[in-house]
């Protein structure tokens, strides 16, 4: 099983500052990462996938980053709405997702 | 729009089973494989199981093996998740998820909660 890691388990920045969250894979994962968000009592909705494309209708400020075993996702001029819960998640090997990086404001 | 809506949680007694259902709309459900994932209260995220857009591969997470059967109803755009054997750690909110076009998760259910407990 590919293990993820995220870090940190949380971080605290100001509104309109710049969140950079990262994600390690235990092996290889190519190109085949996601990034998603979730609010509390909502479900995670998907913010990036293939490492760096953004789904849907996702602002601009997010954006990722990297390969192979190192994954950064970054969110650019924070806003209130963007802090919650984000997690990344491989799907080279089957699907394993990190134990989430919790986004707080400061 | 893309609505994946869950229903059939509820409290259930270990051992016991329990099915869960996903209504889909907004999409051709039989061109995507599905997913089931869950997320144990106050944790993360765990894929649960896949099923393949023509039914015939289904896949597992090794914590549900041999306990948990996915299935479709492509005429009722529906997926199916059949649980038996539960134990109180397959607590958690199961979310049904659509499979974007590689295997990441690009739509999600609001989740259905499943207790187990005597």
């Amino acid at each position: 099983e590919i293990v993820m890691t995220q870090s940190p388990a949380t971080l605290s920045v100001s509104p309109g500052e710049r969140a950079t969250l990262s994600c390690r894979a235990s092996q290889s994962v190519s190109s085949k990462l996601a990034w998603y968000q979730q609010k509390p009592g909502q479900a995670p909705r998907l913010l990036i996938y293939g490492t760096s494309t953004r789904a849907t209708g996702i602002p601009a400020r997010f954006s990722g980053s990297g390969s192979g075993t190192e994954f950064t996702l970054t969110i650019d001029s924070l806003q209130s709405e963007d802090f919650a819960v984000y997690y990344c998640q491989q799907y080279n090997n089957w699907y394993t997702f990190g134990q989430g990086t919790k986004l707080e404001i400061k | 729009q893309v609505q994946l809506v869950e229903s059939g949680g509820g409290v259930v007694q270990p051992g016991k089973s329990l099915r869960l259902s996903c209504a889909a709309s907004g999409f051709t459900f039989s061109t995507f494989g599905v997913f089931w994932i869950r997320q144990a209260p106050g944790k993360g995220l765990e894929w649960v199981a896949v099923i393949s857009f023509d039914g015939n591969n289904k896949y597992y997470g090794d914590s549900v093996k041999g306990r948990f059967t996915v299935s479709r109803d492509d005429s009722k755009n529906t997926l199916f998740l059949q649980m038996s054997s539960l134990r109180p750690e397959d607590t958690a909110v199961y979310y049904c998820a659509k499979g974007g076009t590689d295997s990441y998760f690009d739509s999600w259910g609001q989740g259905t909660l499943v207790t187990v407990s005597s």
